[in-house]
């Protein structure tokens, strides 16, 4: 079982619409949770970050978490093309300073 | 501007030659960390370091090696034992602690000839 698990899409979704995307984590200990945004041949770049039960909320993305249930979820609003991207969700294990990262779930927002 | 440099932005190896990825930042951050991205696929951890003089082998060390001697550099050597190096290398770097968001470096990506 990986450490981090995301549908790998893609994800389709039209202008102007709610983008969710959804990671589970194998990890009961996780303290910290991240989502991170990849153009294609480009480096991840962090979006949000969140560490307690609810939701987090900055501009156009919330990200959700639920330790109980051991998912992390990001929803982006009123989505536009130049979201599309690849999402990757990265858990901090017990260890502190180990992240574990899954493969990405690609979005495509078509105009 | 702070930031995490990453030289050089493409390299090209010969088999059974060793090349060495350079990774710099100017954040001030303790802990840095190399990854190695294969196409549409996520981030494996080579090796991390959490502070000068030390570092631990990631999920995927075997034919990599790393220095710490400065706070500011973590250059991963590839070396010839590493079978199958093609890849896109990632160097990040953080705080320690909770509060540790990691933040990357443009990346090298590496062609094996």
């Amino acid at each position: 079982q990986k450490e981090v698990e995301q549908n790998s899409g893609p994800l389709s979704v039209p202008e102007g619409a709610i983008a969710s995307l959804n990671c589970t984590y194998s990890d009961r200990g996780s303290q910290s949770f991240f989502w991170y945004r990849q153009y294609s041949g480009k480096s991840p770049e962090l979006i949000m970050f969140i560490y307690s039960n609810g939701d987090k909320e900055d501009g156009r993305f919330t990200a959700q978490l639920n330790k109980a249930s051991q998912y992390v979820s990001l929803l982006i609003r009123d989505s536009q093309p130049s979201d599309s991207a690849t999402y990757l969700c990265a858990v901090n294990g017990n260890n502190f300073n180990k992240f574990y990262f899954g493969s990405g779930t690609k979005l495509n927002v078509k105009p | 501007d702070g930031g995490i440099t990453q030289s050089p932005k493409y390299l090209f190896r010969k088999e059974g030659q060793n090349v060495t990825l350079s990774c710099e930042q100017n954040l001030n951050h303790d802990a840095m960390y190399w990854y190695r991205q294969d196409p549409g696929q996520g981030l494996r951890l080579i090796y991390y370091s959490q502070i000068v003089n030390d570092f631990q082998k990631g999920d995927i060390a075997e034919g990599y090696s790393v220095s710490r001697e400065k706070k500011e550099s973590f250059p991963l050597t590839v070396t010839s034992a590493q079978k199958n190096p093609t890849a896109f290398y990632l160097c990040a770097s953080s705080r320690t602690g909770m509060d540790n968001e990691q933040f990357f470096g443009p990346g090298t990506r590496l062609t094996v000839l």
